[in-house]
Formats: structure tokens, C-alpha cells, sequence
């Protein structure tokens, strides 16, 4: 069964410290991988896509990589800002004939504090 | 540029009530989507379509229905509705293959 988990739950840190995302997958088969942040009350929005033959991508302070083999990603935040505080959620794109699925992991809540 | 707008933003209904939330993309894309989101849940897909003219079943399609008469709108109707439906409803569009999903600001439901 194709699964998205990521971890942790939920993350509290303070304002100007690093942190790190962790999403897990087993989806075959793989097309993509997207991280979307979505803030309080918003709708999600695309960070970054990350396809099979990408290891590391950077949008900013953000830093996704991939690990194709080990079926894992990651999001790391450099110098987390209070406006970093959102759920993080990862999507993984999985193509074939019959069309393509998107399967949802269930977020990561990360909060910054001053 | 709009791109995905939804209505109404929140509503309270009470249970056994109809109720269509409404969705308008201006990108013309081809394909669309409702989600819901619950706490502890993450999104789930309700119904997509393709394009104008077919829609699809997602994970969690009962007690829901959609229409594509057209590229921009999808409304998402609540025939009667119940409590197990409050929720925060997402439409999505997308474009291509790159499966890039964009998003909604979301309408809150409240079945009471």
C-alpha cells in the first residue's frame, strides 16, 4: 500500500535555530516528491519538487534532498523565522497507465517561538 | 491573478441540510480536486476531475457529489448533510505533469 509518513508530529523551536523534517515513503511507483507549507487558516503552497534523479534542492532557507534508495526525504530550515511557523506537509506523485496519485503524509506542525 | 477561488470561506449548517461549496480556477487547468482536512487526518481526497466533463471518486466520496460542466468550476455538493462532515474543504487545480497541486484558502464547515 502506498504510504506517506512524516516526522515529527508537531516541533517547537526558537527563533533563529535549525531544523529538520523527515518524510518517509513507500509509493511505487515514484514520480515525485513535493513539500507544500501551509500556513494557519491558508490553503497549502508548493516549496519545492523533487524528482528521482534530485538529491538536494534549496527555495530560500529551505533544503529539501532525497534519498531514492532509502525512500526518504527531508526539509531542513536554516535560521527558522517566526513566519516559518505552518504545517509542512509532503506529497509524493506516484505514475503509471492508469494515471497518477498523489498520496499525503499528514504534516508536520512546526512552530517558531521568539 | 486569483487562481483558485472558493466560497463561502466558513458556514454553519444544520445536519440533513443541502449545501454546495463553490470552487473557480482562472489558470485553465485541466484538473481539479476536493479535499478535506481534519485534525490528525491531513487532506483527503473527496472527488477529482480530469477535465471539463468527467469527475472521479477519491478516497472518502460518500455523502458528497461534484460537477465539472466546465474548466473553471467544480462545486462540491452536500446533499443532506451530517455532523461527521464538519470539516475544512480544499479545491485544488492542477496543470501538467508535474503534479503541482494550487490550492484554495479553504471553507469551513460546521454541521451542527
Amino acid at each position: 500500500k502506498n504510504q506517506v509518513e512524516q516526522s515529527p508530529q508537531s516541533l517547537i523551536i526558537l527563533e533563529g535555530k535549525n531544523c529538520t523534517l523527515q518524510c518517509n515513503y513507500t509509493v511505487s511507483p515514484f514520480s515525485n516528491l513535493r513539500w507544500y507549507k501551509q500556513d494557519t487558516g491558508r490553503g497549502p503552497v508548493s516549496l519545492t519538487i523533487m524528482t528521482f534523479s534530485e538529491n538536494t534542492k534549496s527555495n530560500g532557507r529551505y533544503t529539501a534532498t532525497l534519498d531514492a534508495d532509502t525512500k526518504q526525504s527531508s526539509l531542513h530550515i536554516t535560521a527558522s523565522q517566526l513566519s516559518d511557523s505552518a504545517s509542512y506537509i509532503c506529497v509524493v506523485s506516484a505514475s503509471s497507465q492508469a494515471g497518477t496519485a498523489l498520496i499525503f503524509g499528514k504534516g508536520t506542525t512546526l512552530s517558531v517561538s521568539s | 491573478t486569483a487562481g483558485i477561488t472558493q466560497a463561502p470561506t466558513s458556514q454553519i449548517l444544520a445536519a440533513g441540510r443541502s449545501m454546495t461549496l463553490r470552487c473557480t480556477q482562472d489558470m485553465r487547468h485541466n484538473a481539479m480536486y476536493w479535499y478535506r482536512q481534519d485534525l490528525g487526518l491531513g487532506l483527503r481526497l473527496i472527488h477529482y476531475s480530469n477535465t471539463a466533463g468527467t469527475t472521479g471518486k477519491g478516497e472518502v466520496p460518500d455523502g458528497y457529489s461534484v460537477s465539472r460542466a466546465n474548466t473553471d468550476d467544480f462545486p462540491l455538493t452536500l446533499a443532506s448533510a451530517v455532523p461527521s462532515q464538519t470539516s475544512v474543504y480544499f479545491c485544488a487545480s492542477s496543470a501538467g505533469n508535474t503534479g503541482e497541486l494550487f490550492f484554495g484558502e479553504g471553507s469551513r464547515l460546521t454541521v451542527l
